[in-house]
């Protein structure tokens, strides 16, 4: 079955230390990508990467870090996160062309509570 | 950069009636653009997108948008509602021609009415 995973789905840390939340796809998509959604600011992307080792940054980077080392793997690193960064969060992946058929993926998503 | 306006921050529509939900967009380069919907308490799905191919874009569950350059718009539509479309639904569109950095609006909320 075509899947994005993400864990874990939620999570209550505390200011400060340090967290990853993988995401994996199945599908061999190039294409990956991070959001968060927050109550009135909608949905923001994060980061983003078109293949392995190419990553850049979304509307909002701050604070974050990826890595994307194979293909299906795509971690959200938290060095020290902060209240703000409490949020739901979503990966999301797709083949990244022009096809018609071509459709993105999102994982379930990762309710994240920073206090 | 490219920036997306989604008109009307909530729609309310009876049951039956055209959907009609709008967005329209800044971009310096031909642009990819992207319908998403998050259902109640559920994950996010792409609807449809735009990448310079076909200007009516179909998509899933009976929805379709019409891209036009002249008013830099991509208009979702569908035409009779039905109460399972009632949802919350974004526009997005694309940094380059291509995916890669997006930018959304700040979505619309659609309320189906019987």
């Amino acid at each position: 079955e075509a899947q994005v995973t993400q864990n874990p789905r939620y999570l209550i840390t505390v200011t400060g230390k340090k967290l990853t939340v993988t995401c994996s796809q199945n599908m061999n998509h190039e294409y990956m990508s991070w959001y968060r959604q927050d109550p009135g600011l909608g949905l923001r992307q994060i980061y983003y990467s078109m293949n392995v080792e190419v990553t850049d940054k979304g509307d909002v980077p701050e604070g974050y870090k990826v890595s994307r080392k194979e293909k299906r793997n795509f971690p959200l690193i938290l060095e020290s996160p902060s209240p703000n960064q409490t949020s739901l969060y979503f990966c999301a992946s797709s083949l990244g062309t022009a096809a018609v058929t071509d459709t993105q993926y999102f994982g379930p998503g990762t309710r994240l509570t920073v206090l | 950069a490219q920036s997306v306006t989604q008109l009307g921050s909530h729609v309310s529509v009876s049951e039956g009636a055209l959907v009609l939900l709008r967005c329209n967009y800044s971009s310096s380069v031909p642009p990819y653009l992207f319908w998403y919907v998050q259902y109640p308490n559920q994950g996010l799905q792409l609807l449809l997108k735009y990448t310079s191919a076909a200007t009516l874009v179909k998509g899933i569950n009976g929805f379709e948008a019409e891209f036009k350059k002249s008013e830099t718009s991509f208009h979702l539509t569908k035409p009779s509602a039905h109460m399972s479309d009632a949802a919350e639904y974004f526009c997005a569109v694309s940094e380059s021609d291509s995916w890669g950095k997006l930018q959304f609006g700040a979505g619309t909320q659609v309320v189906v009415t019987p």
